[in-house]
């Protein structure tokens, strides 16, 4: 059961480039979502999707972009990439937004830009 | 608006020591509440949740009780095994998504 995968683990890139995270989950979840973990701040929330062709900003949204086309994948796009950016990126997905249930998170992936 | 506040760390115990750690919450509602634990190079993972007032989530001796009249959820073990070392966050359910706290390392040395 391989749960919520993302791929790269980890990736370097330099100031103005652009990547896509992956983001993958076999649980039939219909809600994604994207945090970035900063050393002492917590985890903060980027964008969510609670379906299919619905996507939404969360708290930090500016300068990154996703879409879904498919319940198993929820991309992230960064366009243009930032020092800023440097962070650990989560996916997670639960069974429905109320959150009561579980959510599921994949093992990060570490960007750095230079 | 919601926040969950939890104690700053990082907090050095020995083995089979007592641990607390502090978390409150500000939200409009009933939120369900979580503790979730990061150990090292991983996601995250629940821990143990608790979805109304008195309940009291519990998993691999951690326990945790939703207090209504504080906005509390501490967490707590009475004795802590050096395989508990991790960084805990506690989080509330609100909407469609997960407010965390800051998160408090763990250390435990035998």
């Amino acid at each position: 059961n391989a749960g919520v995968t993302q791929t790269p683990k980890f990736r370097i890139l330099k100031i103005g480039q652009s990547m896509t995270l992956q983001c993958t989950q076999d649980m039939n979840h219909n809600y994604m979502y994207w945090y970035r973990q900063d050393p002492g701040m917590g985890l903060k929330l980027i964008y969510y999707s609670v379906g299919a062709g619905i996507t939404d900003k969360g708290e930090v949204p500016n300068g990154y972009n996703v879409s879904r086309s498919t319940t198993e994948d929820f991309p992230l796009r960064l366009e243009l990439a930032a020092p800023s950016q440097t962070s650990v990126y989560f996916c997670a997905s639960s069974a429905r937004g109320k959150l009561d249930t579980e959510a599921f998170f994949g093992q990060g992936t570490r960007l750095t830009v230079v | 608006g919601n926040s969950v506040t939890q104690m700053e760390g990082p907090v050095t115990l020995s083995e089979e020591a007592f641990l607390t750690i502090n978390c409150t919450y500000t939200a409009t509602g009933y939120p369900s509440l979580f503790w979730y634990v990061q150990y090292p190079g991983e996601g995250l993972q629940l821990l143990l949740k608790a979805t109304k007032a008195d309940d009291k989530g519990s998993n691999k001796g951690f326990e945790a009780t939703y207090r209504k009249e504080t906005t509390s959820f501490h967490l707590e073990k009475g004795s802590v095994q050096v395989s508990d070392s991790a960084v805990y966050f506690c989080a509330l359910a609100a909407g469609t998504a997960l407010i965390f706290g800051k998160g408090t390392t763990l250390s435990v040395s035998s």
